[in-house]
């Protein structure tokens, strides 16, 4: 079964920074990633996703995932957050070719003061 | 287009209390699931469906059932419930193979 493995629980960053979170998942086979963000009070939402081809992939609002294989990695990146990037950050996977049963990890809460 | 809707919003039982959280889609979805959101946990799947009159149990089953009598419903329910219960549940639904889930606004259930 997979697993997924989010190293940092909370994050604070001023505006303008550079923001990293890390995602690490087990699987041995071939996997679907994504990112979800839930903003408070709200459902979660869909960053953006990885499915196959390119191993950069870029979501809304100016986020990207890249995925590396070797590492068995998809950590999000964003080049200068903002303070309405204050949110909790969700990573998943779920095994392609088979059942859609997402594994979410345990989030990161991203606090980004003004 | 409604996508994903959950009712109640809202509510507090007492341990032992019983009580059915709904959620219905509007996008012909096949499969649906049922969340628990907890601090510190993420998201676990507590049980989900893969089409019309078919459940089957996720990570943390226990204490819920479900069912699945229309394909554009998945109700949750609670025979007697507990403290360990009191949580945010997410109700998500999804269509084609390889594509995102599509979650509801959450019902934020306190058991006292």
């Amino acid at each position: 079964a997979q697993s997924v493995s989010q190293h940092n629980h909370h994050v604070i960053l001023s505006e303008a920074a550079s923001l990293e979170l890390g995602c690490n998942y087990s699987y041995g086979g071939t996997v679907n990633l994504f990112w979800y963000v839930q903003y408070p009070g709200q459902h979660l939402q869909l960053l953006l996703k990885y499915f196959s081809g390119d191993p950069l992939v870029k979501g809304i609002k100016g986020f990207e995932a890249e995925f590396i294989k070797s590492k068995f990695s998809f950590n999000l990146r964003k080049p200068s957050v903002q303070w309405s990037d204050t949110a909790e950050y969700f990573c998943a996977v779920n095994a392609a070719g088979g059942f859609q049963k997402l594994v979410f990890g345990t989030g990161t809460r991203l606090l980004v003061s003004p | 287009n409604a996508g994903v809707t959950q009712t109640p919003k809202f509510r507090v039982l007492k341990t032992g209390q019983s009580m059915t959280l709904l959620c219905a889609q509007d996008m012909n979805h096949e499969y649906m699931y049922w969340y628990r959101q907890d601090p510190g946990m993420g998201l676990r799947l507590i049980h989900y469906s893969v089409g019309e009159g078919t459940t089957a149990k996720g990570e943390v089953p226990d204490g819920y059932n479900v069912s699945r009598l229309k394909k554009q419903n998945f109700l949750l329910g609670l025979e007697s419930a507990a403290p360990s219960q009191t949580s945010v549940y997410f109700c998500a639904s999804l269509g084609q193979y390889n594509s995102p889930l599509h979650f509801g606004n959450g019902t934020r259930l306190t058991v006292t």
